[in-house]
């Protein structure tokens, strides 16, 4: 069965220490990851993907198969990082997703 | 600019009355979907397009249909809506078929509330 975890609904952090938000998944194919962000007010936006293998805003994330797991990780949070982050799994050749339940990240000062 | 328009932001709607919602895209991306997110909880894919084929979600129920006219638009229509269909509602498009660029771009989504 395809599935996506994030076992944290909320982190809370101060700012400039380091993040990390979990995402574990189920898949029988050859996954395709994607951590998406949506901030306070605004739509949901893709953050990053594994195949990119690139940092933005500082964030990155591994994917890691012999774990299934794509933790994102970022090692100094600023405050306008709060926001809620899904982590999400491609499930078909169509782009299709899978989203994980979120995390809600919260930086404070 | 926005890419993928969904209106209206808010509608509500009372129990039983059928209510569609509208999204267009400037993108002439191949995909549509539509996703049903309800509070603290993750989108839920309802249907996608791929240009005209129509394909539904196994646990969609059939008061929730879909059109797609043209590339550029793709209407929600829910004929009975119930007070558990109150969530948001969120448009997304893609390229389709090309695995590297294959993203999702969503709208703003429009809030329904049932009365």
């Amino acid at each position: 069965a395809q599935r996506v975890t994030q076992p944290e609904k909320l982190l809370s952090v101060f700012k400039g220490a380091p993040v990390e938000l979990k995402c574990n998944y189920s898949y029988s194919g050859s996954p395709e990851l994607f951590w998406y962000v949506q901030y306070s007010r605004q739509r949901l936006q893709l953050l990053l993907r594994h195949i990119s293998r690139e940092s933005i805003k500082g964030f990155t994330a591994d994917l890691n198969k012999g774990e299934t797991s794509f933790h994102l990780k970022k090692p100094f949070a600023q405050e306008e990082d709060s926001a809620m982050y899904y982590c999400a799994l491609r499930t078909d050749s169509w782009g299709k997703l899978q989203f994980g339940a979120g995390t809600q990240v919260v930086v404070t000062p | 600019d926005a890419m993928v328009i969904q209106n209206p932001r808010y509608q509500v709607t009372q129990f039983g009355k059928p209510v569609t919602l509208s999204c267009s895209q400037t993108l002439n991306h191949n995909v549509m979907y539509w996703y049903q997110q309800k509070s603290s909880q993750a989108p839920k894919l309802l249907f996608h397009y791929y240009d005209k084929d129509f394909n539904n979600e196994a646990d969609t129920p059939d008061n929730f249909q879909s059109r797609r006219p043209n590339t550029s638009f793709c209407f929600l229509d829910i004929r009975s809506p119930g007070l558990g269909d109150a969530a948001m509602y969120l448009c997304a498009t893609s390229r389709g078929g090309d695995p590297v660029e294959n993203i999702q771009y969503f709208g703003a989504g429009t809030r329904l509330s049932v009365l």
